[in-house]
């Protein structure tokens, strides 16, 4: 199974907003709701940021958002922070039975 | 408060085999499925599989010839053993608890192996 294809990078400044896309194939993010998101700090485990493409962990900043238009999920994250420059990842459920993480974006406060 | 710890050796030479086991606390090991992810130094995320103690593992197709995920419901762990390892399976490894919505909700620290000589 192919990775989900996600960009490199992604920067903004403090205070705007951004959205990373994670483009898969109808056999995974296009043909199920099972996309998630996950935040990673350097050294540090994932952290889950959005599940069933756009539900969020309670307690979670609503600055986070999740969404989904055919075989591509989007995350955007408005008034953006310096705590949240980090790398987020998608994941998404397969016809396989199996899972499949993007590749992963970097995210920079400018 | 669900909680994962990884543990296992942090070195194992190549052509062994790695064995990480991940003991939860907080929840019943019966509830759900469980998973181990892995991270290459400077790399992605990569799932390798999960499982539930009722039901046959699914592997990362791979994988699949040298992964083993199982579960042991006495002493509320899961187990990854990963046969004839090479330096290219160098990473730290991650096991986490899946939610109903497909979701890797809680995370162990990670543990990093190191395969060399």
């Amino acid at each position: 199974q192919s990775a989900l294809t996600q960009p490199a990078s992604v920067s903004g400044s403090p205070g705007q907003s951004i959205t990373i896309s994670c483009t898969g194939t109808s056999s995974d993010i296009g043909g199920y709701n099972y996309v998630s998101w996950y935040q990673q700090h350097p050294g540090k485990a994932p952290k889950l940021m959005i599940f069933e493409v756009s539900n969020r962990p309670s307690g979670l900043s609503n600055r986070f958002s999740g969404s989904k238009s055919g075989n591509t999920a989007s995350l955007t994250i408005s008034g953006l922070q310096a705590e949240d420059e980090a790398d987020y990842y998608c994941s998404s459920y397969t016809n396989s039975g199996t899972y499949v993480f993007g590749d992963g974006t970097k995210v920079i406060v400018l | 408060q669900v909680q994962l710890q990884e543990s296992g050796p942090g070195l194992v030479k190549p052509s062994e085999t790695l064995s990480l086991t991940c003991t939860v606390s907080g929840d019943s090991i019966d509830n759900s499925y469980w998973s181990w992810m892995r991270q290459p130094p400077g790399r992605g995320l990569e799932w390798m599989g999960h499982v539930h103690y009722t039901g046959r593992p699914k592997y990362n197709p791979s994988l699949q010839s040298r992964v083993t995920i199982s579960v042991d419901t006495s002493k509320t762990q899961f187990s990854l053993r990963l046969n004839s390892v090479t330096a290219a399976d160098t990473a730290v490894y991650y096991c986490a608890k899946f939610g109903n919505g497909g979701q890797l909700d809680y995370w162990g620290q990670g543990a990093l192996v190191t395969v060399s000589s």
